[in-house]
């Protein structure tokens, strides 16, 4: 079973407008960590945040916040006053100690914004 | 920052062809993970080694095969390559300390079964 899923294959979003982008995981782990990716079309992943189980603050970076919610198991992205630069797919992603530190993707959103 | 390097960049091969995959961790990680992910695929998790050692497998194929050297260089190689083998392979490293204090991913290797 898919321990991450993004039920948002694909978003367009028109430039200047606010998006957020959905991850719901699950694990049985108590100690486990949470990220988000931006994979650009030229391939890389592109490292945006890491938080791990037991910090549920949120946090805000430039036009990127994250709401990391425990009691729903979610740990969402929003960009605001997006920009062209921000198309890109994005993967949530979930670690965990238990299972080795392997990373468990979902299936990722795309994102592009229009201009 | 040194960075986790992955070699070849690009890399295309024939079928039933056999290609060796290179990752180089940032110095001091001790554990390097393998990643597949194909078209419009999110990666999916191969194999990790942790000090030179096979630590964690995914879903890797009986054709390919992993090393950690000495050196805690990693090598995937993989043969009689089939066109369903064409992805995006990424390695990761991490270090002693485990996820707290890092994890890296490559620029990925791309790899073409023609």
């Amino acid at each position: 079973a898919q321990k991450v899923t993004q039920a948002q294959t694909e978003i367009s979003v028109v430039e200047k407008e606010d998006v957020t982008l959905d991850c719901v995981y699950e694990t049985r782990d108590t100690t486990y960590y949470l990220f988000w990716y931006k994979q650009p079309p030229s391939g890389e992943l592109v490292f945006l945040i890491r938080r791990n189980s037991f910090d549920e603050q949120n946090e805000i970076s430039g036009r990127y916040s994250w709401n990391f919610q425990k009691s729903t198991s979610s740990f969402n992205f929003t960009i605001t006053a997006s920009q062209v630069v921000d198309s890109a797919v994005y993967f949530c992603a979930l670690s965990e100690t238990f299972t080795g530190n392997q990373f468990y993707f979902g299936t990722g959103t795309s994102l592009t914004v229009i201009p | 920052a040194a960075g986790v390097i992955q070699s070849p960049r690009h890399l295309i091969k024939e079928k039933r062809e056999t290609a060796t995959l290179k990752c180089y961790p940032i110095p001091r990680h001790d554990t390097v993970y393998w990643y597949q992910q194909g078209p419009g695929q999110d990666p999916q998790f191969l194999i990790s080694f942790y000090e030179k050692m096979q630590s964690d497998k995914g879903s890797i194929p009986d054709r390919f095969s992993a090393q950690q050297f000495s050196d805690y260089h990693s090598e995937l190689n993989m043969s009689s390559l089939e066109l369903g083998d064409s992805a995006l392979y990424f390695c990761a490293s991490s270090s002693p300390g485990g996820l707290k204090d890092g994890y890296t991913f490559g620029s990925g290797t791309r790899l073409t079964v023609v």
